[in-house]
């Protein structure tokens, strides 16, 4: 199985912050990552797939790069509706493998 | 507009049975693979099965393999999941996604999820 590990598992950061969110997959997947926002008692939500395609409605603020093994979600300047929590998710292969979570909160 | 609305969860006691299923609208059902998704309390996310769009291929963690069943009726937009053998590690909110239509995963619309408990 294909291992998500992502980092931090947590932070503290301000309105206005740029907050970068890394995930690594244990063996290559090309561009093979999607990653989703969290937030208590919801749903995830799809923010961005490939790696570094925005998913329609998601604000720009936010963006995905990588490939292979390492990727990052980046959001440029956090909003109070961005503390939540973050997952990346690899596609490459079942079993699909999320990673274990980045919670973003409030400093 | 896409909805998914899951029903069927409950309290189950270690070793026994529940049904899941996942009701679709807004979508043309039978045109999109299918997932459960399901995360423990306080817990990530766990990708647990899915179904092709014609039900000819299915895929599980290896957790559930030989306990847990995926199906699907596509004359009515439902999708299923039979847990049987239930275990205390099983709880968690089950969470249905509609997949890919074609190509890598994308799970782009989410139900609200629905909980299991298992324990005695």
């Amino acid at each position: 199985d294909i291992q998500m590990t992502q980092s931090p598992s947590s932070l503290s950061a301000s309105v206005g912050d740029r907050v970068t969110i890394t995930c690594r997959a244990s063996q290559s997947i090309s561009t093979y990552l999607n990653w989703y926002q969290q937030k208590p008692g919801k749903a995830p939500k799809l923010l961005i797939y490939a790696a570094s395609s925005l998913q329609s409605g998601v604000p720009s603020r936010f963006s995905g790069s990588g490939s292979g093994t390492d990727f990052t979600l980046t959001i440029s300047s956090l909003q109070p509706e961005d503390f939540a929590t973050y997952y990346c998710q690899q596609s490459s292969r079942t079993p699909l493998t999320f990673g274990g979570g980045t919670k973003v909160e409030i400093k | 507009e896409v909805q998914l609305v899951e029903s069927g969860g409950g309290l189950v006691q270690p070793g026994g049975s529940l049904r899941l299923s996942c009701v679709a609208s807004g979508f043309t059902f039978s045109s999109f693979w299918m997932s459960w998704v399901r995360q423990a309390p306080g817990k990530g996310l766990e990708w647990v099965a899915n179904i092709k769009q014609d039900g000819t291929e299915k895929y599980y963690v290896d957790s559930v393999k030989g306990r847990f069943t995926i199906s699907r009726d596509n004359a009515n937009n439902l999708l299923y999941l039979q847990m049987n053998s239930l275990r205390a590690e099983d709880t968690a909110v089950y969470y249905c996604a509609r997949d890919k239509d074609e190509g890598p995963t994308l799970l782009k619309y989410w139900g609200q999820g629905t909980p299991v408990t298992v324990s005695s």
